[in-house]
């Protein structure tokens, strides 16, 4: 089975600062796929970037880049110039790559969620 | 604008009492997915769908909660008896899995429950 630690809680971020939020999984899978999602106080769970684990290149999406460290199973998101809208929980995912069944593909496992709240 | 949609936003009910969340998922998707957030054991898997059948339940208490998809266009998850444990945000996600290709799940702005 997979499992997902997020070991901050809690971060705060004054605005126009960088931040970066860690993660941390155990697999004994090869190929699969992680992602961050951001829930604000509005509970809609949002995606904010994904990462193919056969591919080397860290993804980012505009402010958002995450550090992906395969070997150390690290998945690390880093928000440049940080915004209010930022403010929210966020949290980490990791889903297998389809197996021959196929029936386990598409579960995501999350983190506990870490609050990032951005100050003016 | 495509998103998935829950109903009721919220619901407060009594403990003993029936619970039925519902959910549209997005057209065209072919995996439905019922989640649950609390604050101690954060967001749970309780039951997928694939193509309307059931793939893992593993997740679901049992003896208590039922998850179906009558058609396409609608998955529903059944809370009989409820009991105040149950209190939680229950998210319901759709996406279209296509063989290996990595796919977005897109959540609804979910359930909140209230078992008194």
């Amino acid at each position: 089975a997979q499992t997902v630690t997020q070991s901050q809680p809690e971060m705060s971020v004054q605005e126009a600062e960088t931040v970066t939020l860690s993660c941390t999984y155990d697999t004994s899978e090869s190929n699969y796929y992680l992602f961050w999602y951001k829930q604000p106080p509005s509970r809609q769970m949002i995606l904010v970037i994904r990462q193919e684990a056969y591919k080397q290149q860290n993804a980012t999406e505009n402010r958002f880049s995450v550090n992906f460290q395969k070997a150390a199973k690290s998945f690390s998101l880093k928000i440049s110039d940080s915004q209010l809208g930022d403010t929210a929980m966020y949290f980490c995912a990791f889903m297998k790559q389809a197996n021959a069944g196929g029936t386990s593909y598409g579960k995501l496992t999350f983190g506990q969620g870490t609050i990032l709240t951005v100050h003016p | 604008d495509a998103r998935v949609t829950q109903t009721p936003r919220h619901k407060v009910t009594e403990m003993g009492q029936e619970v039925t969340m519902r959910c549209q998922p997005i057209l065209g998707h072919n995996t439905v997915f019922w989640y649950r957030q609390t604050m101690m054991q954060g967001l749970e898997l309780l039951a997928y769908f694939r193509n309307r059948a059931p793939l893992d339940d593993s997740g679901m208490p049992k003896d208590r909660f039922s998850a179906e998809m009558p058609d396409a266009t609608l998955a529903t998850l059944k809370i009989q008896p409820s009991e105040p444990r149950d209190s939680a945000v229950y998210f319901c996600a759709s996406g279209l899995v296509r063989d290996t290709v990595p796919y977005e799940q897109y959540f609804g702005p979910g359930t909140r429950l209230t078992v008194t």
